[in-house]
Order: C-alpha cells, then sequence, then structure tokens
C-alpha cells in the first residue's frame, strides 16, 4: 500500500538548518507531486511548498522563499525538505503529504517529524 | 490571496446526531479545490472529502459535502464515537499559487 514514513524528531538551535526525509513506498514517486506542511502547537495546518511530478520543477510558499529547499531522490524514492535560519517560530510537526497531479488535495500524509527550535 | 473561515471554532454534540460544519471562503473558489481533513490528537490528517463533495476512500457515507462559490459545508450523520476530531478545509490558490487551509472546527463529545 502507498506508504510515507518520515524521519525522526529534530532539535536545533536558533539560526541552525534541519532537513526531513520522507521515504515513500507503494508506487512511483516521480508520477506524483510531493508536498510539505507544517503545524505549530495548537495551529492548524501551513503549506511550505510542493515539488511536482516529474521533471516540473517546485514552488514555495512566499513566506519561506529563500530559506526552503525541496529535492527528491528518485533512487531511493526519498523526499526532503531543508529549512534554513531556523528560529522559535519554525517549531512544528512537519508532515510530507502526496498529491496525485492536479488533484489539488492530499493523501496520504507522512506520520509528521516533530521539529523544535530552542537555545 | 484566499482566507478559509471555518465555523464553529469548537462544535459539542452526542454521538448519534448529526454536525454541520461550515468553511467560507474570502472569494469565490472552484468546487474543485475544496477538500475537508479530520486530525485525531497525535495523528496526521486524513483525507475525508474532495472536490467539494467526494468521499475518500475508506470513509463512511455518513459523510458528505457540499456547497459553491465561498460558503462550504461538511456533514456527518450519525456521529460515531469515532468522528470526534478537529476537521480542516483547504483549497488551492492560484494566485499566487499555494495551498491553503482554515483554522479548524474541534468536534467534542457533549
Amino acid at each position: 500500500q502507498v506508504q510515507l514514513v518520515q524521519s525522526g524528531t529534530e532539535v536545533k538551535m536558533p539560526g541552525a538548518s534541519v532537513r526531513v526525509s520522507c521515504k515513500a513506498s507503494g508506487y512511483a514517486l516521480i508520477n506524483y507531486h510531493m508536498h510539505w506542511v507544517r503545524q505549530a502547537p495548537g495551529q492548524g495546518p501551513e503549506w511550505l511548498g510542493i515539488i511536482k511530478s516529474g521533471g516540473d520543477g517546485t514552488t514555495y510558499a512566499q513566506n519561506f522563499q529563500g530559506r526552503i529547499t525541496v529535492t527528491r531522490d528518485t533512487s531511493t524514492s526519498t523526499v526532503y525538505l531543508d529549512l534554513s535560519s531556523l528560529t522559535s517560530e519554525d517549531t512544528a510537526v512537519y508532515y510530507c503529504a502526496r498529491e496525485i497531479p492536479s488533484a489539488y488535495w492530499f493523501d496520504p500524509w507522512g506520520q509528521g517529524t516533530l521539529v523544535t527550535v530552542s537555545s | 490571496e484566499i482566507v478559509l473561515t471555518q465555523s464553529p471554532g469548537t462544535l459539542s454534540l452526542s454521538p448519534g446526531e448529526r454536525a454541520t460544519l461550515s468553511c467560507r471562503a474570502s472569494q469565490s473558489v472552484s468546487s474543485t479545490y475544496l477538500a475537508w481533513y479530520q486530525q485525531k490528537p497525535g495523528q496526521a490528517p486524513r483525507l475525508v472529502i474532495y472536490g467539494a463533495s467526494i468521499r475518500a476512500t475508506g470513509i463512511p457515507d455518513r459523510f458528505s459535502g457540499s456547497g459553491s462559490g465561498t460558503d462550504f459545508t461538511l456533514t456527518i450523520n450519525r456521529l460515531e464515537p469515532e468522528d470526534f476530531a478537529v476537521y480542516y478545509c483547504q483549497q488551492y490558490d492560484t494566485s499566487p499559487p499555494m495551498y491553503i487551509f482554515g483554522q479548524g472546527t474541534k468536534l467534542e463529545i457533549k
């Protein structure tokens, strides 16, 4: 079955960078979009960005432009989120989520990765 | 940029009752782009409805979605104990391209 498995909890100092991974199984990664969404404690989800199927590139939310990079390694069926210049406001659970191209909804989601930014 | 406003913030009902959750967009949106998710504590969101009215795979038929333009509704008939959760609506905005979530409605047991 389709499954997204994310890397484990991260604790980072302010100003540092974090990399979160999302390993896909049960389908061909290259044929689907993959998104990153985060959720701060007690808040609703917030979309960060997308790496599109095939070679169609990436799009990032304007609030994160310049400090977010999403990449894909098809040999390991893994998508990566890199987020730099972390502040305490980046403390959240980060999710990867699959989109069928042009569907505009997310299914399934990874289990989530808690990133805590604290000095 | 589209803003999605969900109401009520919290809905207290008993099992067996009907829940009606609202999602209002700040401007008219395509029904194709409207989805609903269920989230339980400590879990990732789960797709419930997409295209405003289409149930996702495995979702019971007591869940239904409706609406168009700026007003969308998620209805849950005959509430079961496992339905109590937070529900989010989500929309795709084309300019700039981004995916937007509402702030959520918490459905709690009365």
